[in-house]
């Protein structure tokens, strides 16, 4: 089975500069990364995903890069909002082929005014 | 459209009480999940359907959860005599599950906050 260890668990840059967040897992067969955005007292949501056969997607600010050899991810913010602020989670299938996926245990991220 | 949809949104219990807890996922999607979030960590799976099929329950801590989906849409959670350690947010999530291509985005209700007393 999975294991995704993500980190830092807070993360506090100044408005306008760029957020990292980075996670690895223990499976080398996983093949789908999403990262997803919590806002306090609000359901996970989706904002990238990415699959083993690309390197790297992104989506105007937000980027995710992959390195299978490796066995990490990362999840790159530029230009970072105010309401950039949220908790942020990455996951990989709980096993090979998996609907199921595994969270890692977060990112507080705060962005500074 | 309609998202996940899931009720109560809040659910105060007293220790021992039976609560159920119900999802209604996004029309046509085929796999719906459980998951349980404790304050400040990520959702933890509880279990998994496709359609009306269980087929993964692995994550249910005790068997004093159950969960059942037995048309393929609407899905209730179950806890008998809750504990105090029962107490986090609840959270269902639905996915499409496509014929060809397994890991649909996974789309979240807004949970249900389960507090026992």
């Amino acid at each position: 089975g999975e294991n995704v260890e993500q980190h830092p668990s807070t993360l506090s840059v100044q408005e306008g500069d760029s957020a990292v967040i980075k996670c690895t897992y223990s499976d080398s067969a996983s093949n789908y990364f999403p990262w997803y955005k919590q806002e306090l007292g609000k359901r996970p949501q989706l904002i990238i995903d990415i699959r083993s056969n690309v390197g790297e997607k992104k989506d105007q600010r937000i980027a995710v890069t992959l390195n299978k050899t490796a066995k990490h991810f990362s999840l790159h913010i530029t230009e970072t909002q105010p309401e950039d602020s949220a908790v942020y989670f990455c996951a990989a299938p709980k096993d090979e082929g998996d609907d199921k996926i595994i969270f890692g245990k977060g990112t507080r991220l705060h962005i500074l005014p | 459209g309609a998202g996940v949809s899931q009720s109560p949104r809040y659910k105060v219990a007293k220790r021992g009480q039976d609560v159920a807890l119900r999802c209604d996922p996004i029309s046509g999607h085929v796999s719906l999940f459980w998951y349980q979030q404790a304050l400040g960590q990520g959702p933890e799976f509880l279990t998994y359907f496709q359609n009306e099929a269980q087929l993964d329950k692995s994550g249910l801590p005790s068997d004093r959860f159950f969960a059942e989906r037995p048309e393929g849409s609407v899905s209730t959670l179950k806890i008998q005599r809750t504990q105090q350690e029962d107490s986090a947010v609840y959270l269902c999530a639905s996915s499409l599950a496509s014929p060809f291509q397994v890991q649909e985005t996974q789309y979240f209700g807004p949970g249900t906050r389960l507090l026992v007393l």
